[in-house]
């Protein structure tokens, strides 16, 4: 179980375009997830924390009106990155929370395979 | 702001060999997690520590939290190739965001 999904895993996109990045926990409900991004041999920064049926909360430097976030339902969540460019190439991840009850645990993040984004 | 200071970066060694892997912070954390992350793929989880002093063994993994719940360390014995990849601690912070330290690149020379 606890299993998080990613599509696509991989999008090359021109400057200026807009790509949407779905995450999807697919055996459990996720009240939060959390979108990271990954650039090159660095680690993993949290760009902002996705609540369902609530606005996202978006961490300092992260500019809320490029990087939209909808978490729809309590097994998806979607991150738009609007009006690409270069800079924004990078490996974007998710994670999913559970949502409480079951027997997965409550402290634990079960992150996604990734989504490898690439502007020209 | 609390921040993870991982070390050393990169690793290579000889198979068999034994290594240890630090994570340090001046910042207590209510858990620390281990992840290994394979190129162009998420994290995955490999031990919770929750308890200061609290030692988990997972097969040739040996994990430990320190006391004071702002350190833990990563011990593998007798490396195998299969170990190669890049390690992550990760810190449970305020609101329950994890915070990651910038990982150690460890690689298995057969």
């Amino acid at each position: 179980g606890a299993v998080v999904s990613q599509h696509p895993s991989w999008v090359i996109c021109k400057s200026g375009t807009s790509v949407k990045i779905e995450c999807r926990s697919l055996d459990f409900q996720a009240t939060t997830m959390f979108w990271y991004r990954q650039f090159p041999k660095q680690s993993l920064m949290l760009m902002a924390t996705s609540n369902e049926g609530s606005k996202a909360t978006y961490e300092q430097g992260v500019e809320k009106d490029k990087f939209l976030i909808n978490h729809a339902s309590l097994t998806l969540s979607t991150l738009t990155v609007t009006s690409a460019h270069p800079e924004d190439s990078s490996f974007y991840i998710c994670s999913a929370r559970v949502g409480g009850g079951g027997v997965i645990s409550t402290d634990t993040q079960y992150f996604g395979p990734g989504t490898r984004l690439t502007v020209l | 702001t609390q921040l993870l200071e991982q070390s050393p970066q990169f690793l290579s060694i000889q198979e068999g060999e034994n290594l240890t892997v630090y994570c340090n912070s001046s910042s207590v954390f209510s858990s620390l997690q281990w992840y290994r992350q394979e190129p162009g793929e998420g994290p995955v989880l490999l031990v919770t520590v929750v308890t200061g002093g609290e030692v988990k063994k997972l097969k040739r993994l040996t994990f430990q939290f320190g006391d004071a719940r702002k350190d833990s360390s990563l011990h593998i014995t007798a490396a195998q190739p299969g170990d190669t990849g890049l390690y992550l601690c990760a810190g449970v912070g305020r609101d329950d965001k994890i915070i990651f330290g910038k990982g150690t690149r460890l690689h298995i020379l057969p």
